[in-house]
């Protein structure tokens, strides 16, 4: 079955900069690849998400990039401010399977 | 609309109890699929139904069970609880029709096993 790892697991960084969260996964056959936010004590929530068919996505200050040959996929937050620390986790569907999520990404943006 | 919702929101059992948790999904959503989350281990997946049918169910041991009424809400049931199932259960319901992309997350149940 499909298999995520997300790296890194505990990443700050300083307000104003940027934070990249990169995960890989195994099934060639995965072509949905969403990112989630959870706040502390909050519950996720869906921030972005990109298909197998397009290689880049933004949505104002996050994006994420897909490489399907190395089966990679990495989300980007630029400007980072404080709201921006939580746990991010990271997704892959293959086809009508269910989603497999990457183990989480805690970012911390320190003012 | 309402969101997900999920109860209890926090529940303390003891262990070879067993446990019933409930979600109401967002009103219009067929499809609903349950997470235990686990400090450091993510979301492992659980179930996955769409119009009270289960269409796919992870790798956990068969205490685990659930169902889905003709309402679309929820239900999972845990039997003979042990330390190990303490965590947060979430419940997600998706609008895609049974393609369960773009989920839509409760605030979870937090089961505590003592």
């Amino acid at each position: 079955g499909e298999n995520v790892e997300q790296h890194p697991s505990t990443l700050s960084v300083q307000e104003g900069d940027s934070a990249v969260i990169k995960c890989t996964y195994s099934d060639s056959a995965s072509n949905y690849f969403p990112w989630y936010k959870q706040e502390l004590g909050k519950r996720p929530q869906l921030i972005i998400d990109i298909r197998s068919n397009v290689g880049e996505k933004k949505d104002q200050r996050i994006a994420v990039t897909l490489n399907k040959t190395a089966k990679h996929f990495s989300l980007h937050i630029t400007e980072t401010q404080p709201e921006d620390s939580a746990v991010y986790f990271c997704a892959a569907k293959p086809g009508n399977t269910p989603l497999v999520f990457g183990k989480g990404t805690r970012l911390s943006v320190i003012a | 609309k309402a969101g997900v919702t999920q109860t209890p929101r926090y529940l303390i059992k003891t262990r070879g109890q067993q446990v019933t948790l409930s979600c109401s999904p967002i009103s219009g959503h067929r499809s609903v699929s349950w997470y235990q989350q686990t400090p450091g281990q993510g979301l492992q997946f659980l179930f996955e139904y769409f119009s009270e049918t289960q269409r796919n169910k992870g790798n956990f041991p068969g205490r685990f069970s659930g169902r889905q009424f003709s309402n679309s809400r929820s239900e999972m049931n845990v039997s003979t609880l042990e330390l190990g199932d303490s965590a947060l259960y979430l419940c997600a319901s998706s609008p895609d029709r049974g393609r369960n992309e773009k989920l839509f997350f409760g605030s979870g149940t937090q089961l505590s096993v003592l």
